[in-house]
């Protein structure tokens, strides 16, 4: 089975702080993805990397940053956090081969204050 | 308008049948998806469907494309409580980064 984890399942920061948020995938997938979720807004793609050190921005990167110095480890910068940002973020991934399934973490609800 | 559409709503009793819609504008897709999420979840994978179908059935589940209208469903036959969760639709539209797009998700609620 594949296994995408995330660091919390629930975190709380002070505005302006850095906050990271990490996610690990066990099946040597090539594609990794971050999302928030917001309530009557779905899934909004923040950014997506479909390589070590590659990434391209989803449809809201700002005020988000992200890093991939490893296949399996994909993680996600606020570097300033800000009030708007308190929602749900979900990890993903995918083989990047055939189909492009994605497979997601349990996700992080992140409280920003 | 959106990309996906789907209704953010859908109340149904126990037993009965649920049909989750879902409408599209690109058809360019090779897979279309249906997840399904639980309260405090992530996302499961329910099922897909390849482009070149246009029925797919697995155990209670049946999908339909129709890929004339851009039009794909899910049916739950036997609706039972434990299938109250968020349903969402999802296409590839041909990406070949592996994106994927999804629509807003339907809240199912199925009562006693």
């Amino acid at each position: 089975d594949v296994k995408v984890t995330q660091s919390s399942r629930y975190l709380v920061k002070r505005t302006g702080e850095k906050v990271f948020l990490e996610c690990v995938q066990d099946m040597d997938h090539e594609n990794m993805f971050w999302y928030r979720q917001d309530p009557g807004l779905g899934l909004r793609l923040i950014y997506f990397s479909y390589d070590v050190k590659m990434k391209e921005k989803g449809d809201i990167p700002e005020g988000y940053s992200v890093s991939r110095e490893k296949k399996e480890r994909f993680s996600l910068i606020l570097e300033s956090a800000s009030t708007n940002q308190t929602s749900m973020y979900l990890c993903a991934s995918s083989s990047g081969q055939g189909g492009q399934t994605q497979y997601f973490g349990p996700g992080t609800r992140l409280l920003v204050l | 308008g959106e990309d996906v559409e789907q209704s953010l709503f859908l109340s149904v009793r126990e037993g009965d049948s649920s049909v989750i819609n879902c409408t599209y504008t690109d058809s360019s897709s090779t897979y279309l998806y249906w997840y399904k999420q639980e309260p405090g979840a992530g996302l499961q994978l329910l099922t897909y469907i390849f482009s070149n179908m246009d029925m797919k059935q697995d155990q209670r589940l049946t999908v339909l494309l129709n890929k004339k209208d851009k039009h794909l469903s899910l049916r739950i036959a036997d609706t039972q409580t434990g299938d109250s969760a968020i349903y969402f639709c999802a296409l590839d539209r041909g990406s070949t980064l592996g994106r994927l797009y999804f629509g807003r998700g339907t809240q199912l609620t199925v009562w006693p």
